[in-house]
């Protein structure tokens, strides 16, 4: 299995909503990630977890949770969003061995924000 | 992390080579440089990576300067398909960031 699985594909929440975004991956890799893309922008980087710890955290709003149950899930509970949040939420992962660091991508939650 | 310039777009001819440059030139000596696609509102796709050596696969050829202040991505025969957001980027850490930058839009053209 060499795919990265994100759910929902669509998300559609109101301000005061509580959802979350699913990830997956069955690579063995131990490292996983959340970026966000706005329309017409490049990935940002939002978190890191490194052998289900987080490692690098971007100075993300409290509103987003991240969370790492295994080594193949990674999660990231919304909560209190607001309009501006509506973006491309992607999932990534990578080993963490060999030296090199290609991550590889699944297709997105894109979420709206009313 | 190094700092990458790539030309905002690009147009190819369908059936032949699209080779999309890439400047690095403060790249540190253990850097690698990762070439990602994205099409249209999917997730970016891995190409290729190298350090000091070209290297090639299925996808693509890396062609990476000496002094490694630059680098080419090839694509041989570039299809339809190819048409995406080209990103080139410079990292080291496992298990760090990729700092995306605004990429080269290529368009191929029948």
């Amino acid at each position: 299995d060499t795919e990265v699985t994100q759910t929902p594909k669509h998300l559609v929440m109101g301000m005061t909503n509580k959802k979350s975004l699913k990830c997956e991956q069955h690579m063995g890799h131990r490292a996983m990630y959340w970026y966000k893309q706005k329309a017409k922008k490049p990935p940002e980087l939002m978190f890191v977890y490194s052998y289900e710890k987080l490692s690098i955290n971007e100075s993300v709003p409290s509103r987003f949770s991240p969370e790492c149950p295994n080594s193949s899930l990674l999660n990231l509970h919304l909560h209190a969003l607001q309009p501006e949040d509506s973006a491309l939420y992607l999932c990534a992962s990578s080993r963490l061995s060999g030296g090199s660091n290609e991550q590889f991508f699944g297709p997105g939650t894109r979420l709206t924000v009313l | 992390d190094a700092k990458t310039t790539q030309p905002p777009s690009m147009d190819c001819a369908e059936g032949r080579a699209a080779n999309l440059p890439c400047n690095h030139s403060t790249i540190s000596g253990n850097e690698y440089v990762y070439w990602y696609r994205q099409i249209h509102s999917q997730g970016p796709q891995y190409i290729i990576h190298g350090l000091k050596n070209n290297e090639t696969n299925e996808m693509a050829s890396l062609i990476i300067t000496e002094d490694r202040k630059s680098s080419t991505l090839i694509l041989p025969h570039a299809t339809l398909r190819d048409t995406a957001v080209y990103y080139c980027i410079g990292s080291y850490n496992q298990g760090g960031k990729l700092i995306f930058g605004q990429g080269t839009e290529l368009s191929v053209k029948p």
